[in-house]
């Protein structure tokens, strides 16, 4: 089994739609939780950091639960600039090196 | 502020050949790590470093050496490169503070060996 796991999808979905990701982790000593975005053939950047609170950041919502092992990520009103693979990365919180980046999971806006 | 740079951006070697690939970052960063990426799969850590003068094996460091002799660069080598290490290769780097793991990454070099 994975350390973190993505579904790979793709998600294809119509502009405007309400879109959400899930991403599974293993260690349960894992405490930092990011979502990045890589375009293709580009670079991955970072969307946003998983607070134990959740946290949102205009149309994007970011949720943890420790108890499950699991975070979310959740796309309101879509946009074809959302098209993209998301990858989920989770931090054991000690090791620098510990940091586990998922497989991704690709989406598609369509008009 | 250039973020994290990486030159080459794409390189195509014989079996066999060396090659060193740079990365340099101005955010004044502790920690720099070095990535591959094949095609469809995740980001896989080769070797990473905590600071000037130190590094570490990552999860997939075989046929690779690294070294962080200044702060701001971090070094991959390919001593006798192999078809296998065709990939895109990611530099990144972090702040030291863990609660600001987040990475900030290069624009990637594209290697392929033939």
């Amino acid at each position: 089994r994975k350390e973190v796991e993505q579904d790979p999808g793709p998600f294809n979905v119509p502009e405007g739609a309400t879109v959400a990701f899930n991403c599974t982790y293993s260690n349960s000593a894992s405490q930092s939780f990011f979502w990045y975005r890589q375009d293709c053939r580009k670079e991955p950047k970072l969307l946003m950091s998983v607070y134990s609170s959740g946290n949102e950041d205009g149309r994007f919502t970011a949720q943890l639960n420790r108890a499950s092992q699991y975070i979310s990520l959740l796309i309101r009103d879509s946009k074809l600039s959302d098209s993209a693979t998301y990858l989920c990365v989770v931090n054991e919180g000690t090791n620098a090196g510990k940091s586990t980046f998922g497989d991704g999971t690709t989406l598609t806006v369509k008009p | 502020n250039a973020g994290v740079t990486q030159t080459p951006k794409f390189r195509v070697l014989k079996t066999g050949q060396s090659m060193t690939l740079l990365c340099a970052q101005d955010m004044n960063h502790e920690y720099m790590y070095w990535y591959r990426q094949d095609p469809g799969m995740g980001l896989r850590l080769i070797h990473y470093s905590v600071g000037e003068g130190t590094t570490a094996k990552g999860e997939v460091p075989d046929g690779y050496n690294v070294s962080r002799l200044k702060k701001q660069n971090f070094l991959l080598g390919l001593e006798s490169a192999a078809p296998s290490q065709t990939s895109v290769y990611f530099c990144a780097s972090s702040y030291s503070d863990r609660s600001l793991y987040e990475q900030y990454f290069g624009p990637g070099t594209r290697l392929t060996v033939t």
